[in-house]
C-alpha cells in the first residue's frame, strides 16, 4: 500500500521557471491538500480539494495553481518560481473531516 | 479564520518523565477536530492522536493523551514516560471542514 506519493523528492529551479509537483494517493480519499513548510516553521496550507473537480484556496495560495481531475491525483503548479517559494512541500490526503491526514514524504524545492 | 497557537518553541524533558505540550485554538464553528503530529529530524509527518469537538472523553493512544478543555479552547498533548526517540517537532492542528491548519510547532528534546 503506497499511501501518498510525491514526486520529485528534490528539485532546483531557476527564478521564473514553472514546474508541477505531483501527488498521488491510492486510498480513495476525497480530501487532498498541499502545504509548504519553511525552516523552523509549521505547515501552511496552500490549496485543498474536497473531491474531483473541487478546489479551494488555503492560507498562502499566491503563485500556485491546482486542479483535481481524478480522485487519486492532485498536482501543484508553480507558475513562475520565485526564491520566496524555496520550501519543503507536503501533500496530504484524508478520508473525511474527522480522520487523520496521511502525508507524503515531501518535496524539497530550491529556487535560485 | 481558524487559528492554532503553540506558545512553547522548545521544551526539554528528562527521559522517563512526563511532558505537556501546549496548544490553544480559536474557532467559532461548533464542529471541529484537533490533531497532533510528530515530525522527527527525518522530516516525515507522523499522526499521533485525534480529538473531536463533541467527544466527551479525552483521547488516549498508548503513551499519548490529549488534555481537551473545550471552554478554554485548549488541546494539550501529554507524553508519559518520555523516550529518547520522542525528540522531535510536535505540531498541533485543527480541522473545521476540509482544511486542516497547523500551529508553529514545539521542538521537544528528551535528555538521557
Amino acid at each position: 500500500n503506497a499511501g501518498v506519493t510525491q514526486t520529485p523528492k528534490f528539485q532546483v529551479l531557476k527564478t521564473g521557471q514553472s514546474m508541477t509537483l505531483q501527488c498521488a494517493q491510492d486510498m480513495n480519499h476525497e480530501y487532498m491538500s498541499w502545504y509548504r513548510q519553511d525552516p523552523g516553521m509549521g505547515l501552511r496550507l496552500i490549496h485543498y480539494s474536497v473531491g474531483a473537480g473541487i478546489t479551494d484556496q488555503g492560507e498562502v495560495p499566491n503563485g500556485y495553481n491546482v486542479s483535481r481531475s481524478t480522485t487519486e491525483d492532485f498536482p501543484l503548479r508553480l507558475l513562475s518560481a520565485a526564491p520566496s517559494q524555496t520550501s519543503v512541500y507536503f501533500c496530504a490526503s484524508t478520508r473525511d473531516s474527522s480522520t487523520e491526514a496521511f502525508f507524503g514524504q515531501g518535496t524539497r524545492l530550491t529556487v535560485v | 479564520a481558524q487559528k492554532i497557537t503553540q506558545t512553547q518553541p522548545g521544551m526539554f524533558v528528562q527521559e522517563k518523565e512526563a511532558v505537556t505540550l501546549d496548544c490553544t485554538y480559536d474557532t467559532s464553528d461548533p464542529s471541529y477536530g484537533l490533531f497532533w503530529y510528530k515530525q522527527p529530524s527525518s522530516g516525515e509527518m507522523i499522526f499521533l492522536i485525534y480529538q473531536g469537538s463533541y467527544d466527551q472523553q479525552n483521547a488516549t493512544e498508548g503513551r499519548y493523551s490529549l488534555n481537551f478543555q473545550k471552554a478554554r479552547k485548549s488541546a494539550n498533548l501529554v507524553i508519559s514516560a518520555s523516550q529518547l526517540g520522542d525528540s522531535a517537532m510536535y505540531f498541533c492542528a485543527m480541522r473545521e471542514r476540509a482544511d486542516m491548519r497547523f500551529g508553529a510547532g514545539t521542538r521537544l528534546t528528551v535528555k538521557p
